[in-house]
């Protein structure tokens, strides 16, 4: 059974870095591209980048790129989204999600989320 | 980047009617890369239709997808209770992939 778990809620302060990460398993993990997806509370799902977990090639959406690193560790089967200063705008839950191997467009470059994490929720005070 | 504009954003329907939801993309999608997904309050979400029309493994048949040119269609025929939730479609067909705005299916 696919599974990803995802670490716990977090709450920090505006300007302190933060790594939350995405445990993987049942699979092969480095055969697949990780994406990262951000809800704002009450508001709807927006892609940040994807990684994948083969050889860590990245793609960021241009809302986020500069704003945050995406990075796995092949040898544990972990996934991890990084801040380096937060901001309050920050304030949201991160999914992790797998992005489907069967009909992944690889000159495209994307695809479908077809298991995700259970959301690490994230809030940063000012 | 593709915009997807979904309506109605909230869809008032009663248990065992049918449902239609739209998602209409700002230009054509290549090779008709769409998704839906189900979210549930609380909930991750999780992919209901894959390609437009593909059902994902262990989706009722009362899902279904469509496609006409740059609209989207996603209908459930005979809305359970536990179908109320926030759906939404997803572009994978260009990059960057982009999400609509999401539609909520209420109980009326």
């Amino acid at each position: 059974e696919v599974q990803l778990v995802q670490s716990g809620a977090e709450m920090k302060k505006s300007g302190e870095s933060l790594k939350i990460s995405c445990q993987a398993s049942g699979y092969i993990f480095k055969n697949y591209w990780i994406g990262w997806v951000r809800q704002v509370p009450g508001k709807g799902l927006e892609w940040m980048g994807s990684i994948y977990a083969g050889d860590s090639e990245t793609k960021y959406s241009p809302s986020f790129e500069g704003q945050v690193t995406i990075s796995v560790d092949k040898a544990v089967s972990i996934a991890y989204l990084q801040w380096s200063s937060l901001k309050a705008s920050d304030t949201a839950r991160y999914y992790c999600a797998r992005i489907d191997l069967l009909y992944f467009d690889w000159l495209i470059g994307e695809g479908f989320f077809d298991n995700w994490g259970q959301g690490t929720l994230v809030t940063v005070s000012s | 980047d593709i915009v997807l504009t979904q309506s109605p954003g909230i869809l008032s329907v009663s248990p065992g009617e049918r449902a239609t939801l739209s998602c209409r993309a700002s230009e054509r999608i290549n090779s008709n890369y769409l998704a839906w997904y189900q979210q549930k309050p609380g909930q991750a979400p999780r992919v209901l239709i894959y390609g437009a029309s593909n059902r994902a493994p262990g989706i009722p048949d009362r899902f279904s997808g469509s496609v006409s040119g740059t609209d989207f269609t996603l209908a459930i025929s005979r809305l359970a209770p536990e179908d109320f939730a926030v759906y939404y479609c997803q572009q994978y067909g260009s990059s960057p992939q982009t999400f609509g705005q999401g539609t909520k299916v209420e109980i009326k």
